[in-house]
């Protein structure tokens, strides 16, 4: 149950477009289209931003898209606005019938 | 409007045991599986445990046997017993109801969660 690996701080300035990337194994991203990704606020609980690698939620902006090749997943948020400031955390679903985290990635908007 | 409530938290000597309670409102627990999350402070966040609407559970290596995920149906709440608490086991729990479209392998509600503090 090893953790998914991000990176730990991404930054772009307004207007511009970041990726954030999650690299699991065969047994959980590369297994399964069951990839998600949440948005948490200081001392906020987290927010579901993209399901099952690429689905967007009603009510999140479609400036957040999401994609995955082979073991890696990654999430692009588009012209960066200053509220998206925020940790962003990738799960997968695993082959254990488990779910895992990565350790996610702390995006500064500058 | 769903909502989950978590309570139960706070501070525990190491070895000791709490029950944490996630009301639930809106939705059926049951009809459901659902899952602890965890926040240790400063940290990020790690799944604890899950109860599959079948009744199945699973946990991560770093609870199993301590830890026991159990619901009530009549009183459509989620529990977390956890038991040999240690210092490492303080973080922030948090309920969260899976997803309701697609292969539902997601959390698309959380609870504000609930502290727990391991500390003598």
């Amino acid at each position: 149950q090893s953790a998914l690996t991000q990176p730990a701080s991404v930054s772009g300035s307004p207007g511009q477009s970041i990726t954030i990337s999650c690299t699991g194994t065969s047994s959980d991203v590369g297994g399964y289209n069951y990839v998600s990704w949440y948005q948490q606020h200081p001392g906020k609980a987290p927010k579901l931003m993209i399901y099952d690698v690429s689905n967007r939620p009603s009510g999140v902006s479609n400036r957040f898209s999401g994609s995955k090749s082979g073991n890696t997943a990654s999430l692009t948020i588009s012209g960066l606005q200053a509220e998206d400031e925020a940790d962003y955390y990738c799960s997968s679903y695993t082959s254990s019938s488990t779910q895992v985290f990565g350790g996610g990635t702390k995006l500064t908007v500058l | 409007e769903v909502q989950l409530v978590e309570t139960g938290g706070g501070l525990i000597q190491p070895g000791g045991s709490l029950r944490l309670s996630c009301a639930a409102s809106g939705f059926t627990v049951s009809s459901n599986y659902m899952s602890w999350v965890r926040q240790a402070p400063g940290k990020g966040l790690e799944w604890v445990s899950v109860i599959y609407s079948g009744g199945s559970t699973y946990y991560a290596d770093s609870v199993k046997g301590r830890f026991t995920i159990s619901r009530d149906n009549s009183k459509n709440t989620l529990y977390l017993q956890m038991n040999s608490l240690r210092a490492e086991d303080t973080a922030v729990y948090y309920c969260a109801r899976r997803g309701f479209y697609g292969s539902g392998h997601y959390f698309d509600y959380w609870g504000q969660g609930t502290l727990v503090t391991v500390s003598s």
